[in-house]
């Protein structure tokens, strides 16, 4: 167990919708990280926060939006899903503000049918 | 040119046997490498992690890196079954720079 917490785990939605996935990071790190893990694109990094401020940005889309509370929780909001966007999310953290060593929660499974 | 290349495998050993896994990448820039391993429908476990070149043992596993020739390697000896998992190597530059990981490589290890 990593520490890291993420919920859902399994989520089912039809295209258009919204959803938003929930993640806490271990006990005093103050990064996370959002990355989407899909067959053909292995694991893409989204975005990073660190203590509440976005910190780097990778290929998320513009329909995909993230923030990191002041408890240190993050959420990462979907909208106008579709099919396409179907894959696993993982959230990661580390305590330092450099990414290099990174532990993963247990991901999101998102359907979107 | 992707910025990190991994064999997708799979590969399938028997128990006991060495494991090679490796990585090349491009970005001369990279100073921290990394191995996880993930197991189905799990999150990734960071396994190794390595500082510019060198080697690090840690139990039945070595990681060395060649920042020469940019290529990583995970050894892993006396393999068992319960190392069957999906092997991910990942990079970065130093300050701020997000990890990039390979595809990883599909391992089975069969008793």
């Amino acid at each position: 167990d990593s520490g890291v917490t993420q919920t859902p785990k399994h989520l089912i939605t039809a295209t258009g919708q919204r959803v938003t996935l929930r993640c806490s990071p271990r006990s005093g790190d103050l990064s996370v990280y959002w990355y989407q893990q899909s067959l053909d694109q292995g694991l893409q990094f989204l975005i990073q926060y660190y203590n509440g401020e976005e910190r780097a940005k990778g290929n998320i889309l513009e329909r995909f939006s993230a923030q990191q509370f002041p408890d240190l929780h993050s959420e990462l909001n979907l909208s106008s899903l579709e099919l396409g966007d179907s894959a696993l999310y993982f959230c990661a953290s580390s305590v330092v503000e450099r990414g290099d060593e990174q532990y993963f929660g247990p991901g999101t499974r998102l359907t979107v049918t | 040119q992707k910025e990190v290349e991994q064999d997708p495998g799979p590969l399938s050993v028997p128990e006991g046997a060495i494991v090679s896994l490796n990585c090349t990448y491009s970005n001369s820039a990279f100073q921290y490498f990394m191995w996880y391993r993930q197991y189905s429908r799990k999150g990734p476990e960071l396994l190794m992690y390595t500082y510019s070149s060198g080697n690090k043992e840690d139990g039945r596993f070595t990681a060395q890196v060649d920042k020469s020739s940019k290529y990583i390697s995970l050894f892993i000896r006396d393999s068992q079954p319960s190392d069957s998992a999906t092997y991910l190597c990942a990079m970065s530059a130093s300050g701020n720079t997000p990890l990039v990981f390979g595809k990883g490589t599909r391992l089975s290890v069969i008793a």
